[in-house]
């Protein structure tokens, strides 16, 4: 039974064309993170909503922005995606700031 | 320098040895976590452990945290190839403990 679901699991665009990705979730946690992920590299947390305020992480470009519509829903829309934002996206979410649970991430390819 | 770096970066063993990773952090933390990730899929949370305990067991895991020294280590016994993926640790952020700091991870190939 899924709790985490991403949707796509691969994307591909074009450069400059805007991407939305998108998770879900069944765990109804109240935190919902966006991580990107390089290979071989740490996840680096982009931003997270703990309930419906938004919280940016100091070094995240302003080319990345996040919707979180409901507390199932959460979007990272990448404005103009260059080739440097070709990456895994990882979604995660928790419930009392302890353990996180990630879903199976989306491979995002930028043309 | 990066809280929670571990090493090593990558090691290789041989099925039914153990394995061992270590982690360093750099502030007061109120617990520190471990995660797996397989290759190209998200990640999965191991096991917690809280600043006041020393040493904590899940299956064939076992976690040690030395706040003395700020390190953790994780020690899998009686390894499988199917323990093959990379592993993390995680610690809060000081000015919020909503959020993790993941160090760079260690990679584990066991081989059959």
């Amino acid at each position: 039974d899924a709790m985490v679901i991403q949707n796509p699991r691969y994307q591909v665009t074009q450069f400059g064309k805007p991407v939305t990705l998108s998770c879900s979730q069944t765990l109804n946690h109240n935190v919902m993170y966006w991580y990107q992920q390089k290979s071989s590299q740490a996840p680096k947390l982009l931003f997270h909503y703990y309930d419906k305020d938004f919280n940016n992480e100091a070094d995240t470009p302003d080319n990345f922005q996040s919707r979180r519509p409901n507390t199932s829903f959460c979007f990272l829309d990448i404005r103009s995606p260059g080739l440097g934002d070709a990456a895994m996206y990882l979604c995660a979410t928790s419930q009392h700031q302890e353990t996180q649970y990630f879903g199976p991430g989306t491979r995002l390819l930028v043309l | 320098s990066q809280q929670g770096e571990e090493d090593p970066q990558a090691l290789s063993i041989q099925e039914g040895e153990n394995a061992t990773m270590n982690c360093s952090y750099k502030t007061s933390i109120n617990n520190l976590q471990w995660y797996r990730q397989n290759s190209g899929r998200g990640l999965v949370h191991l096991i917690l452990i809280r600043s006041n305990e020393r040493e904590k067991h899940s299956g064939r895991l076992r976690v040690t945290l030395d706040t003395s020294k700020k390190s953790s280590s994780l020690l899998i016994t009686a390894s499988r190839a199917a323990d093959t993926a990379s592993y993390f640790c995680a610690t809060p952020k000081e000015t919020s403990h909503s959020r993790l700091t993941f160090g760079e991870g260690t990679q584990l190939t066991v081989n059959p």
